[in-house]
């Protein structure tokens, strides 16, 4: 079954201005995590967020998980330009295995 | 910060030939990963691989596919004679616990 959805699936927004993407996903988890790609480029790991949590903070990012309704969201406050890219979310499934979003595009307009 | 290191950086081959994809892990890391992510699509899980052995395999992971970790620091991808729609960013991963992953900056796979 297909996890991880994202939406948008692309997002402009000004910069300074904050950036929301949720996430939802079908089955249970142990953690779900969001993920940076730099066009064509490599995964960066931004945040996990475990199951039994319910937000996480880092920088400025915000991660929230509402296990009831099986989404998440991830905030940008105070974007920049640097923060242009796609935001993927990630589940495990069983064996540690990622499932993975189609992911947002986000554009951060000058 | 540790990092996981993939070459090459990209990869132009002929369909039905081989291919082999490197990395190298996290120096204490315990459990390895592969993932490739085909132009504009999700990221898809191929292989994971735990002592030495995998522990999990996607339907993507046939015959044409596997693992090895040769020597306690690399970590190898083989296709063995490749299609065109093997075409994609091959990402390889490893991680302590099991969470937390951290992903290689991936090989971009051409088969022409």
């Amino acid at each position: 079954s297909q996890q991880g959805e994202e939406d948008p699936q692309a997002l402009s927004i000004q910069e300074g201005e904050n950036a929301t993407m949720n996430c939802s996903y079908k089955t249970s988890i142990n953690n779900l995590q969001w993920y940076r790609q730099n066009s064509g480029r490599g995964l960066v790991h931004l945040i996990l967020i475990r199951s039994n949590e319910r937000e996480k903070h880092s920088g400025r990012l915000r991660v929230t998980l509402d296990t009831s309704k099986k989404s998440s969201s991830l905030l940008i406050t105070a974007s920049r330009a640097a923060d242009t890219a796609s935001y993927f979310c990630a589940t495990d499934g069983s064996n540690y295995q990622l499932i993975w979003g189609a992911g947002t595009k986000l554009i951060i307009k000058p | 910060e540790p990092e996981v290191t993939q070459t090459p950086s990209h990869q132009v081959t002929q369909m039905g030939q081989e291919v082999i994809l490197r990395c190298v892990p996290i120096s204490n890391h315990l459990y390895f990963y592969w993932y490739r992510q085909i132009l504009g699509q999700k990221v898809e899980f191929l292989v994971s691989f735990y002592n030495n052995e995998i522990s999990e395999k996607s339907e993507i992971f046939d015959d044409q596919f596997s693992v090895e970790r040769p020597d306690g620091s690399n970590f190898t991808l083989k296709i063995r004679s490749t299609k065109l729609e093997d075409s994609a960013m091959y990402f390889c991963a490893s991680s302590g616990t099991g969470y937390g992953y951290t992903f290689g900056s991936g090989t971009r796979l051409t088969v022409v």
